[in-house]
């Protein structure tokens, strides 16, 4: 079983559709969790972080739920520029500052 | 405000061959961690390079090793090149080594092909 875990879609939606990726990790003792975006054929960048209370970023909505190891993503108001692959990552207790990274949901927002 | 900066772009190389890629942190940053991302898969841990010394290692070959500079850069080494070790190799820099998590801020990344 992989660490990080998410559909690899590709999700495909209309401008303006709301859209939620999910993801499950299987270490428990997980201690930091993010999502990134990646462009085609770019270099992965920080999205937000997910906090256990959740939190929002604008059209960006991330909710952690500790005890079923999940977390989400829910994009409103979808955007052309919002297509891209969206990147769970977990960084694990006692593992510095190392990265986990699921392999990835991509989205596709049509006109 | 320099970014992390990744040489070369594009490599190809032929099975059995050695590799060498560079990174160069991100200006103020000081631990460098390295990626092997293959095509449609996310990005995997190889190592992280502070003070000089790899403090974290994935789950990869001793083919693979690294070194970390007094100036903070680094390579990546990658000996007797399989098929298999095709994919983009990204760097990634952040600040304070392994204390908790810290951004990482990501390079362009080298496109390495193995005929």
């Amino acid at each position: 079983r992989k660490e990080v875990e998410q559909d690899p879609g590709p999700f495909n939606v209309p401008e303006g559709a709301t859209v939620a990726f999910n993801c499950t990790y299987s270490n428990s003792a997980s201690q930091s969790f993010f999502w990134y975006r990646q462009d085609c054929r770019k270099e992965p960048k920080l999205l937000m972080s997910v906090y256990s209370s959740g939190n929002e970023d604008g059209r960006f909505t991330a909710q952690l739920n500790r005890a079923s190891q999940y977390i989400s993503l829910l994009i409103r108001d979808s955007k052309l520029s919002d297509s891209a692959t969206y990147l769970c990552v977990v960084n694990p207790r006692n593992a510095g500052n190392m990265l986990t990274f699921g392999g990835g949901t991509r989205l596709m927002v049509k006109p | 405000d320099a970014g992390v900066t990744q040489s070369p772009t594009h490599l190809i190389k032929t099975r059995g061959q050695q590799v060498t890629l560079r990174c160069s942190p991100k200006s103020g940053h000081d631990t460098v961690s390295w990626y092997q991302q293959a095509l449609g898969q996310g990005p995997q841990f190889i190592f992280q390079y502070y003070e000089e010394e790899e403090r974290q290692r994935g789950n990869f070959p001793d083919r693979f090793s690294g070194h970390q500079f007094p100036n903070y850069s680094s390579e990546l080494n990658v000996n007797a090149l399989l098929l298999g070790d095709s994919a983009l190799y990204l760097c990634a820099s952040s600040l304070g080594g392994d204390r908790g998590h810290q951004p990482q801020h990501f390079g362009d990344g080298t496109r390495l092909s193995i005929l």
